[in-house]
């Protein structure tokens, strides 16, 4: 079935650096969606892109959408310790009725 | 207060039993979602719902029952045919505009264990 692909599973940064995660899907997405878990937590929606070649800020975080709908990033600039957490990228299913397909997240580990 | 209430946030049971996890919601969602999350995994969809009394299979429906006889309510039964339920069972919500995706608000989610 599809499947979007997320990279890397995790990354291990120092508080102060930058940090970034990307999805891939093998077709063409409606829209991206991006949520963030913390530990022990439940996913909560960050943001949702649906134009081609969009990008959107949040204040340290950028997201991206590839102009061809297949790919997403997220980055932190200047990562803190409340940044700790899962992020994961949820794309949707054209024609689908609202379904998303998870991609496996990025679990941001700060250094101590 | 609005949002998701799922419990209990465990659960224990013995192999070979039904148990049935709740899902309450008083956001005014038409939408509902039950999925499981497994370690390094993303969420796979196990059933869905966008109005009362219609549910649809998502990807790993096999072994799970679910119905939605009220728009606030869509519990999930893990039945005995399921062949590996120990994880972390999350329930969602969300409006339903037009032909959009919107944001799924989650519930703090029921961690099940079978033993």
């Amino acid at each position: 079935g599809q499947q979007v692909m997320q990279i890397p599973q995790y990354q291990h940064v120092q508080e102060g650096e930058d940090f970034t995660t990307y999805c891939n899907s093998s077709t063409t997405l409606s829209n991206i969606q991006w949520y963030k878990q913390r530990p022990g937590g439940h996913p909560v929606f960050l943001i949702q892109l649906v134009k081609s070649g969009e990008v959107k800020k949040q204040k340290r975080l950028t997201f991206q959408f590839g102009e061809a709908k297949k790919n997403s990033s997220l980055h932190i600039t200047a990562t803190q310790t409340t940044d700790v957490g899962t992020y994961f990228c949820a794309g949707g299913k054209p024609g689908s009725n609202y379904q998303l397909i998870w991609g496996a997240g990025t679990k941001l580990i700060i250094k101590p | 207060d609005g949002g998701i209430t799922q419990s209990p946030k465990y659960l224990f049971r013995k192999e070979g039993q039904n148990v049935t996890l709740s899902c309450e919601q008083n956001l005014n969602h038409d939408a509902m979602y039950w999925y499981r999350q497994d370690p390094g995994q993303g969420l796979r969809l196990i059933y869905y719902s966008q109005i009362v009394n219609d549910f649809q299979k998502g990807d790993i429906a096999e072994g799970y029952s679910v119905s939605r006889e009220k728009k606030e309510s869509f519990p999930l039964t893990v039945t005995s045919a399921q062949k590996n339920p120990t994880a972390f069972y999350l329930c969602a919500s969300s409006i339903i505009i037009g032909s959009s995706y919107n944001e799924q608000f989650f519930g703090p989610g029921t961690r099940l264990t079978v033993l």
